[in-house]
Order: structure tokens, then sequence, then C-alpha cells
């Protein structure tokens, strides 16, 4: 069972501080990791993938990941009121599939 | 280029009925996955096919719910006969062969009363 935790409960971050969000994935086969944004009653879109140990930065978001400790980490610069959604950690394990978290609801701040 | 188009939206029905949930995928996409999310969690994969073969179907419960891909484009989701745990959003999304973005649709609602 390809398992990702996303265990966090919602967070609030006012507009413009950083939001901070974890995962932790139980396989260690799984070479790339996905960030989806899901906003309430729509359907999730990528915003981030990495597969390589360190940082990845696109615009306001910057992916983290550590292979050693099974850690995924997405951070939200400069938060928005549009960056107000659920954020989906998603770990890939072969033949295109995909294994979601739970996912972390951030909620900024005006 | 059109999204992955998903229908009907809404559906409520009662408990032991069955229902039927239709999705077409982007154009040249051959990879077409069906996700059950429940409220609260994170999208679980259903069944994944690769053309109109089943890739992976390790987490449908087949008791209850069938798939099929017809050509290798729509597919459909059906549920027979429905329990209330069964209430989620039923998710289609496709992707092109051998990578991993996946294109997800809005999405069905089912509420099973």
């Amino acid at each position: 069972q390809k398992e990702v935790e996303q265990n966090s409960g919602p967070l609030s971050v006012p507009e413009g501080a950083i939001a901070s969000l974890n995962c932790t994935y139980s396989d260690r086969g799984s070479q790339s990791f996905f960030w989806y944004r899901q906003y309430s009653g729509k359907s999730p879109e990528l915003i981030m993938f990495i597969y390589s140990n360190g940082d990845k930065e696109d615009g306001r978001f910057t992916a983290q990941l550590n292979k050693a400790s099974q850690y995924v980490s997405l951070l939200i610069r400069d938060s928005q009121p549009s960056d107000s959604a659920t954020y989906l950690c998603a770990a890939y394990y072969g033949n295109n599939r995909l294994a979601f978290g739970k996912g972390n609801q951030v909620v900024v701040i005006p | 280029e059109a999204g992955v188009a998903q229908s009907p939206r809404y559906k409520i029905i009662e408990k032991r009925q069955s229902v039927a949930f239709w999705c077409n995928p982007i154009s040249g996409h051959a990879t077409l996955y069906w996700y059950q999310q429940i409220l609260g969690q994170g999208p679980k994969l259903l069944i994944q096919f690769q053309n109109n073969g089943v890739v992976d179907d390790s987490q449908l419960p087949k008791d209850r719910f069938s798939a099929e891909r017809l050509k290798g484009v729509d597919s459909t989701l059906k549920i027979q006969p429905a329990k209330l745990e069964d209430s989620a959003v039923y998710l289609c999304a496709s992707s092109w062969l051998n990578f991993y973005e996946q294109y997800f649709g809005p999405g069905t609602r089912l509420t099973v009363t």
C-alpha cells in the first residue's frame, strides 16, 4: 500500500506571509512527487512537481524533497487570498499512477 | 484544447439503486483514471485504463463497481447496487502515455440516501 501522509490541520496565514505544508511518504521507491491545488468544489490542478533532492522554485511556490527522510514540503511565499485552497501531496509509483494524501487546507486571511 | 468532460455533475440516488458516470478524456490521451474522493480525503484511484486495457483496478470494489473504456476513448463507471458509503465525488482524469501529469475533469458528486 502506497501511503502519503498529510497530518496537519487547517493552516491560517495572514496575507503576505509564508505558508508551509508538509508531506511524508511510505514507499522508498517513489521517485517523483507532486503538489496539486484544489479549490472548494473544484477538481485538482497540478502546481508543482519535484524528483530531485533539494529545492525547486516556481514563482511564489517552492517544493522541497528529502528522500532520506521521505519528506516533501511546499512553501507558498507572499500568500494571497487566491491561495486559499486544499493542497494535495501525491507520490508517483510507476505506470502513471499517483497516491494522494488527504490534503491540507490553507486559509489566507486578508 | 478541450478539457476532460464528465457527466452528470450531480446525482442523488437511494441506496441499492444503480448509477452510471461518463467521462470523455482529452483528445489523444491514452491513459484514463477514475478516482473516488470522499469529503475531507484525497482522491483514491479506483481504476486506470491504458487505451482500452485495464492497468490497475486493485482498489475497485468489484462486487458493485464496474468500468469500461470502449474503443480507448470514452469511459463509463457504474455502481450497482449503491451503498451509503459510496457518497463521494467521482473524478475522471487523463494523461498522455508515459507522462506523469494528469488532467482532472470537474467530477460527479454522488449522494446516496
